[in-house]
């Protein structure tokens, strides 16, 4: 299984730009395509796809949320930080079967 | 509005089994690969089954690979997941989401609030 790795946790100040990075342990990209998607999930609710194939914003996703990276590295960027975007932050590829998650990483206020 | 909305949600002993729902609505439930997702309290999130847009085929993860089932009734626009030889490892709360192909997995765009297992004697 590819396994996805992020850091656990990531302090930033209000205002301030977050940058959140997955590493895979192979590459994810086919061609053109990069097969990593973002999701936000706020604490006792279920996860929101934000990015997908890497850089594609969601629908209704705020555009401060961008997301970047091709073969094994990816980042999702916020900024600035808001309030409402402190949560924990989920990368998941869909190169290969089975889909993988990385373990998260939870963004909390300086 | 797209909704999936879990039930089945409870209190089970080891070794017993479970059957758990995902109603879907506001999209052509018909059209699209279904998956379950879980997560352990705590935890991070777990891909474990994906159902093809006419059941044709069935994909598990290999920790549940031959005591879950997935299926579906599309004439129902719903999801299920039958859970059998229940461990405590499988205490997590269960995702219904929904792919965005009728099979290949890719990504899931909407996801259900979950249903709770727990798995305690």
């Amino acid at each position: 299984d590819i396994v996805l790795t992020q850091s656990p946790a990531l302090a930033v100040s209000l205002g301030q730009r977050a940058t959140i990075s997955c590493r895979a342990s192979q590459s994810v990209s086919i061609s053109r395509y990069n097969l990593m998607h973002w999701y936000q999930q706020k604490p006792g609710q279920q996860p929101k796809l934000l990015i997908y194939r890497a850089s594609n914003l969601a629908s209704g996703i705020p555009a401060r949320f961008s997301g970047s990276g091709s073969g094994t590295d990816f980042t999702l960027t916020i900024n600035p930080v808001q309030a409402d975007d402190i949560a924990t932050y989920y990368c998941q590829q869909s190169r290969e079967s089975p889909p993988t998650f990385g373990a998260g990483t939870k963004l909390e206020l300086k | 509005e797209v909704q999936l909305v879990e039930s089945g949600e409870g209190l089970v002993q080891p070794g017993s089994s479970m059957k758990l729902s995902c109603v879907a609505s506001g999209f052509t439930f018909s059209n699209y690969g279904m998956n379950w997702i879980r997560q352990a309290p705590k935890k991070g999130l777990e891909w474990i089954a994906l159902i093809y847009y006419d059941s044709s085929s069935k994909y598990y993860a290999d920790s549940v690979k031959g005591r879950f089932t997935i299926s579906r009734d599309n004439s129902k626009n719903t999801l299920y997941l039958e859970m059998n030889s229940l461990r405590s490892e499988d205490t997590a709360m269960y995702y219904c989401a929904k792919g965005v192909y009728s099979s290949y997995t890719g990504y899931f765009d909407f996801w259900g609030p979950g249903t709770m297992v727990t798995v305690s004697s």
